[in-house]
């Protein structure tokens, strides 16, 4: 199986600063790699797909970067609704999310 | 709008069954592969179960093999998990997305979920 870690495990920032969060694959996932956002009792909400690619709706301040076995996702300028868990996920051999990063106050 | 609501959750006790439901609207669901994933209280994301479009394709997690089966009907626009034989590590909150071959067949649309709880 393939695992993913994410560091650190809680980010305090305020918003208006940058976000620095980061995804370690066990083995190569190729680009195969997507990062999500959660809140509290909701759904995840499909930020990045394809390492780098943003998804419909997702503002410009969210971007991805990384492939293989390194990936990060930056958030250029917090905004208040940003506060939330991101989980990477990885599709490239079977489907295994990191265990999360709160980004939170 | 693209919409999917699962139902069927609830409490059970260890040894019995249940069978979610994943309702999808807003889309052509027979072209679209329909994940289950769940997330235990306070706890991450876990993939459950995949199903491809016509339903005779289908994978599951070491964890669920032989106790949950996948299925779909899309005269309904519905797919459905049955749940034998739960544990009380199967209580969790059971989200069902669809792939999209434009995401690159990551999930972009899910449900709110529907929790199971498993207790004696």
């Amino acid at each position: 199986e393939i695992v993913l870690t994410q560091s650190p495990a809680t980010l305090s920032l305020s918003p208006g600063e940058r976000a620095t969060l980061s995804c370690r694959a066990s083995q190569s996932v190729s680009s195969y790699l997507a990062w999500y956002q959660q809140k509290l009792g909701q759904a995840p909400r499909l930020l990045i797909y394809d390492a780098s690619n943003r998804a419909t709706g997702i503002p410009a301040r969210f971007s991805g970067s990384g492939s293989g076995t390194d990936f990060t996702l930056t958030i250029s300028s917090l905004e208040p609704e940003d506060f939330a868990i991101y989980y990477c996920h990885q599709r490239y051999k079977g489907f295994t999310f990191g265990p999360g990063t709160k980004v939170d106050i | 709008e693209v919409q999917l609501v699962e139902s069927g959750g609830g409490s059970v006790k260890p040894g019995g069954s249940l069978r979610l439901s994943c309702v999808a609207s807003g889309f052509t669901f027979s072209s679209f592969w329909v994940h289950w994933f769940r997330q235990a209280p306070g706890k991450g994301l876990v993939w459950v179960s995949r199903i491809n479009t016509d339903g005779r394709d289908t994978r599951y997690a070491d964890s669920v093999k032989g106790r949950f089966t996948i299925s779909r009907d899309n005269a309904k626009n519905t797919v459905y998990l049955q749940m034998n034989s739960l544990r009380a590590e199967d209580t969790a909150v059971y989200f069902c997305a669809r792939d999209n071959f434009y995401t690159g067949f990551f999930s972009d649309s899910w449900g709110q979920g529907t929790l199971v709880t498993v207790s004696s």
